[in-house]
């Protein structure tokens, strides 16, 4: 079946714009994360939704960043007045169930990669 | 906070020769995954070991997750160029899981 999907592929904006990068995940996976990657850097946690739960959002780096799901499904992460340090890869994955170790894999997808000029 | 280490941040060899990377995690793990990136691409999921003490292979690659649950290994023999990427560890602590910094593996022209 069908990956994890993130859209834009590519974003190039300006200093102080707003961008909205869109993640719609494998059907049926009820847990999604978001994750940003500098350039040679590894992974950072952004925020995870699973299910119906509320959202922890503990890796929410300032209140520019806010992300929401709707009917448990496609994922959006805003960034609000984006600064050049914002510039990096942003990643998405979901998971089949998240409390089941056995299930727990994670499917990314290809990623947005933003450029903040 | 949980942390999983992961070292050592680069391994550059020559091809043909085996390559490894390690993670310590400050607390025991119920499980841990390894993903592979390849430059430009996206983690992708190799394996998870989930009993103490346990030993994957799949082809050249060996995972190893400690007794303690708290550390484990992947070991590449023979390094081939298509080896070339990042390898991440991530280790499901009480919550969810936690991600090594990546072993980006590189060979030697």
């Amino acid at each position: 079946g069908a990956g994890v999907s993130q859209s834009p592929s590519n974003k190039v904006t300006e200093k102080g714009k707003d961008v909205e990068l869109r993640c719609d995940p494998i059907s049926g996976h009820t847990a999604l994360y978001w994750y940003r990657q500098s350039l040679g850097q590894g992974l950072e946690f952004l925020i995870y939704f699973q299910g119906n739960s509320a959202p922890d959002k503990s890796g929410l780096p300032s209140d520019r960043f806010s992300a929401e799901r709707t009917g448990g499904s496609v994922s959006t992460l805003t960034i609000q007045r984006t600064q050049q340090e914002d510039s990096a890869v942003y990643l998405c994955a979901s998971s089949p169930r998240d409390s089941d170790s056995a299930k727990n894999i994670q499917y990314f997808g290809a990623g947005t990669r933003l450029s903040v000029l | 906070g949980q942390q999983v280490m992961q070292i050592p941040q680069y391994q550059h060899v020559q091809e043909g020769e085996d390559f490894t990377t390690y993670c310590n995690s400050s607390t025991t793990l119920s499980n841990i995954q390894w993903y592979k990136q390849r430059p430009g691409g996206h983690p992708v999921f190799l394996i998870q070991l989930v009993k103490s003490g346990e030993v994957k292979k799949q082809k050249r690659l060996t995972f190893q997750f400690g007794e303690a649950k708290k550390n484990s290994s992947l070991h590449i023999t023979a390094t081939q160029t298509t080896d070339v990427g990042t390898y991440f560890c991530a280790g499901r602590g009480n919550y969810q899981l936690i991600w090594g910094a990546g072993t980006k593996l590189i060979i030697k022209p």
